[in-house]
């Protein structure tokens, strides 16, 4: 157990759906990560809040929103997906942010496989 | 750009040392260099991180170049629960790194043979 949870583990759904992930991180850091891992592709930062403030999109497409109401919780909404954002999701947590010292501590990961 | 370069992959066999290595030419001397590993259907997990000295703890060893442009993973006693990919990612620090997308990179997939 590294102290940061995800839910749900594994989600299906249809391009027109709309869902959310969750993340929550139980260590006190004050920094959260989303992260994309597609197959056979470099795990990919997709954004980054720090005391609580996004200051990190990594060219993201708007269909991904995420909200991150504390420095505990951190959430993925997700909105008419396409097939190719079938992928890991992965959400970490330090310490701060963009000091060069921080160790990311890693959840599971969300399996999404969009229909 | 703040890179790292890594093997794609590496073997080695159950019981033997196995040193990984990681080129990070263009890091700054204040970023810590930190490595993690990605076992089967599972997140990251940090493994060890250093910034000038070399580094021992349970699970590994790391050794850091003089110049600080390459460190090198050391697993003393590689048993199959190491088969992983192994990662040294670049340091990031906003803003970020213009239009090249930030990841991870590539990571050294680590077989073990029995």
């Amino acid at each position: 157990e590294t102290g940061v949870t995800q839910t749900p583990r594994h989600l299906v759904m249809g391009m027109t759906n709309k869902k959310s992930l969750k993340c929550e991180q139980h260590l006190g850091h004050n920094a959260m990560y989303w992260y994309k891992q597609s197959a056979k592709k470099p795990l990919e930062l997709m954004f980054v809040y720090n005391f609580k403030e996004q200051t990190e999109n990594n060219s993201v497409p708007s269909r991904f929103s995420p909200e991150c109401p504390n420095s505990s919780h951190l959430f993925l909404h997700l909105h008419t997906l396409q097939p190719e954002d079938s992928a890991l999701y992965l959400c970490a947590s330090s310490q701060d942010w963009g000091s060069g010292r921080e160790t990311q501590y890693f959840g599971p990961g969300t399996r999404l496989l969009v229909l | 750009d703040a890179k790292t370069t890594q093997p794609n992959s590496m073997e080695s066999n159950e019981e033997e040392p196995v040193h990984l290595p990681c080129n990070h030419s263009t890091i700054s001397g204040t970023d810590y260099i930190h490595w993690y590993r990605q076992l089967p259907s599972q997140g990251p997990e940090y493994v060890i991180h250093g910034l000038t000295s070399n580094v021992n703890n349970r699970m590994a060893s790391l050794a850091i170049a003089e110049d600080r442009k390459s460190s090198t993973l050391i697993l003393h006693r590689a048993t199959l629960r190491d088969a992983a990919v192994y990662y040294c990612p670049p340091a990031r620090a906003p803003p970020s790194f213009g239009n090249e997308k930030l990841t991870f990179g590539t990571g050294t997939r680590l077989t073990i043979i029995p």
